[in-house]
């Protein structure tokens, strides 16, 4: 089954930007997607199909694909940014990457 | 708006069963994709089944044989019955709506999620 890799964890500076990516064969050929998981709740899906943004997400998050590594990037981050991200594609069934923590300092 | 709540979760003893159930408003169940996906203590997570607007149904390796996916479309509800259950089936198991297209499947919209034990 295809396999994809997140760093554990990502830091940033309050109000700068934070680039999580999420790695794999020529994932750039796949749509990825994007969730984000704070302490005790559900996931949210905060981009899919590698850059569409859903309704209610704020433009700071907005994501890129191309050829073996996938980029979710959030700008001017804040507090409230803190929070796991997982990436997700389709491979013969859904695959989700392990997650990466975002710490904002 | 979209709201799926879980129930059924809990203590369960490996080999037993549970049915966990989604209620959904605001969604026709029988008219969307329809998931299940868990997440282990501290892990990420792991999808685990899938009913199509036709009435098939699709299983990760790990539950295959074991897990039953259904809907009750009088009740708008989503049933996954769970049998021989294993320690590794301890999760928070969340019901999710997917949108599918001929070459991908993402979740847009989660329940809350609902925790089940399995531990003798």
């Amino acid at each position: 089954s295809y396999e994809v890799t997140q760093p554990l964890s990502v830091s940033v500076a309050l109000g700068q930007t934070a680039r999580i990516t999420c790695g794999g064969n020529n994932i750039g050929s796949k749509n990825v997607h994007w969730y984000q998981q704070k302490p005790g709740q559900a996931p949210v899906l905060v981009i899919y199909r590698d850059s569409d943004r859903p309704s209610g997400i704020p433009e700071r998050f907005s994501g890129s694909n191309s050829g073996n590594t996938a980029t979710l990037t959030i700008s001017r981050a804040q507090a409230g940014d803190e929070a796991d991200y997982f990436c997700q594609l389709w491979g013969s069934s859904p695959v989700f990457g392990g997650g990466t923590k975002l710490t904002v300092l | 708006e979209v709201q799926l709540v879980e129930s059924g979760g809990g203590l369960a003893q490996p080999g037993g069963s549970v049915r966990l159930s989604c209620a959904a408003s605001g969604i026709t169940v029988r008219n969307n994709y329809m998931n299940w996906v868990r997440q282990a203590p501290g892990k990420g997570l792991e999808w685990v089944s899938v009913i199509y607007v036709d009435g098939r149904t699709y299983y990760a390796d790990s539950v295959k044989g074991r897990f039953t996916l259904s809907r009750d479309n009088s009740k708008n509800t989503l049933h996954l019955q769970m049998n021989s259950l294993m320690p590794e089936d301890t999760a928070v198991y969340y019901c999710a709506r997917s949108v599918d297209t001929d070459t991908t499947r993402w979740f847009d919209s989660w329940g809350q999620g609902i925790l089940l034990t399995v531990s003798s």
